[in-house]
């Protein structure tokens, strides 16, 4: 089967690091993205992570451990704009599919 | 960057009609599009893989013939929902991955259609 977990809800305050996990379990993996998605609308593309190691995008930074299944996305500096849901995706490499985790709802307070 | 766009936003049906759902790439040809449904505040479940010239890839539990994809050409996807229900009422996201890339690539979504069935 295939699962991913993520926390359902994070708050943290303007200015802060947040850090979101993420555990999964699929039949195939072939690397680990993440997703951010404000209310109503549509999913924009964070980082992707295929090999272990922390990649770096301005204030985003991604890691992965592919010998324990788990990623985290980080994320530095908080805006109030910052507030949304993130997800964390996992590519099958059987079928090519991108699967969603549960997301987690980041909410930035002043 | 890649565009999809993504028509209706928003739609609100009576119960027992048939809704269609387009989904186009405005500045590539997208070979594959994937069709999510997202219920509020949960995570986006994918329904079916469209594939240009061929028939769909439906997940399991996702009735095809309720929700027919149609991939008639290199830019253009559609999924109709047939016989709306109000369970039917969903927010449905189409995406596409840039063309003769691998997985790991990042996806391109459309903004969405928010379906409302009465």
């Amino acid at each position: 089967g295939q699962s991913l977990e993520q926390p359902s809800e994070v708050t943290a305050v303007e200015g802060a690091i947040v850090q979101i996990n993420c555990t999964y379990q699929t039949s195939g993996f072939y690397g680990l993205s993440w997703y951010q998605q404000h209310d109503g609308g549509a999913p924009t593309f964070l980082s992707y992570n295929a090999l272990d190691g922390l990649e770096e995008t301005g204030r985003f930074s991604s890691f992965l451990s592919r010998s324990d299944s788990y990623g985290y996305l980080l994320l530095q500096e908080l805006q109030m704009k910052d507030s949304a849901s993130y997800f964390c995706a996992v590519w099958e490499d059987s079928s090519y599919k991108l699967i969603f985790g549960s997301g987690t709802r980041l909410l930035v307070r002043p | 960057g890649a565009v999809v766009s993504q028509h209706p936003s928003r739609v609100i049906c009576k119960s027992g009609t048939s809704v269609k759902i387009e989904c186009r790439s405005l500045d590539f040809q997208a070979t594959t599009m994937f069709w999510y449904r997202q219920f509020p505040k949960q995570s986006l479940m994918l329904m079916a893989t469209s594939n240009e010239g061929s028939k769909a890839t439906y997940e399991q539990g996702v009735e095809k013939d309720k929700f027919l994809i149609n991939h008639a050409s290199l830019t253009l996807s559609t999924l109709t929902v047939t016989s709306a229900h109000p369970e039917d009422s969903s927010f449905y996201i189409c995406s596409a991955r840039w063309p003769r890339t691998g997985p790991g690539e990042k996806l391109f979504f459309g903004s969405g259609t928010q379906l409302s069935v009465l």
